[in-house]
């Protein structure tokens, strides 16, 4: 049973227009999400956070939504850069030690 | 090297054979955790050790596999007679404290295959 699910394994964009990827979750425990980023033969990448006790967090280009309601979250990127691309995971936790993560969704973005 | 440690990066075995596979988390870091991620799917929770007591082990597929962290620092992932359905990338990743949420910091992972 998946408790964090990324139903979109792929995603393409222009460079320049804004990337969104989303992430939906069961668990109405969960009350940390992440974003990580990962490179083929690397290891993921933390890139930005969210408490349950927001529904918006800012970094940069990067910003992640939460809708607790919804079970939903979503990462947007703008502008995007082919830098950018890359498989992109949610991660979700109620404890702060056991994180579930999706399936991730690979991002390209087209210069 | 700031960032976690994973070592070998790559190691085949024969199926039957045990592996030992290591971690060196950021320094200082209380919180170290092992995943396992197979082929097109997210990291897999194993296990997570706080300094040395091993908390939570509830991720391990089977008494094959085995977790310590002696003196809470380097870790060691041991699976024993080995089967091909153990073949995956095993990541580690460490994180500063307990206290609240903290982003866990990823090695670049041992990619395992048995044969």
């Amino acid at each position: 049973d998946q408790q964090v699910k990324q139903n979109s394994p792929s995603l393409s964009v222009q460079e320049g227009r804004i990337s969104i990827l989303n992430c939906d979750y069961t668990n109405s425990m969960f009350d940390y999400f992440l974003w990580y980023k990962k490179y083929p033969a690397e290891g993921p990448t933390f890139l930005i956070s969210i408490s349950s006790i927001k529904d918006k967090n800012e970094d940069g280009r990067f910003t992640v939504f939460l809708n607790k309601s919804a079970k939903h979250l979503s990462l947007h990127i703008v502008p995007s850069q082919p830098g950018d691309s890359a498989v992109y995971f949610c991660a979700a936790s109620a404890t702060g030690n056991q994180f579930y993560f999706g399936t991730g969704t690979s991002l390209t973005v087209i210069p | 090297g700031a960032g976690v440690s994973q070592s070998p990066r790559y190691k085949v075995a024969k199926r039957g054979q045990d592996v030992a596979l290591r971690c060196d988390p950021i320094s200082g870091h209380v919180s170290l955790f092992w995943y396992q991620q197979a082929l097109g799917q997210g990291p897999e929770f194993l296990t997570y050790f706080q300094n040395e007591a091993q908390l939570d082990k509830s991720g391990l597929p089977s008494d094959r596999f085995f977790a310590e962290r002696p003196e809470g620092s380097v870790s060691t992932l041991k699976i024993q007679r080995t089967q091909q359905e153990d073949s995956a990338v095993y990541l580690c990743a460490s994180s500063l404290t307990i206290q609240g949420h903290q982003p866990q910091h990823f090695g670049d992972g041992t990619r395992l295959s048995i044969l």
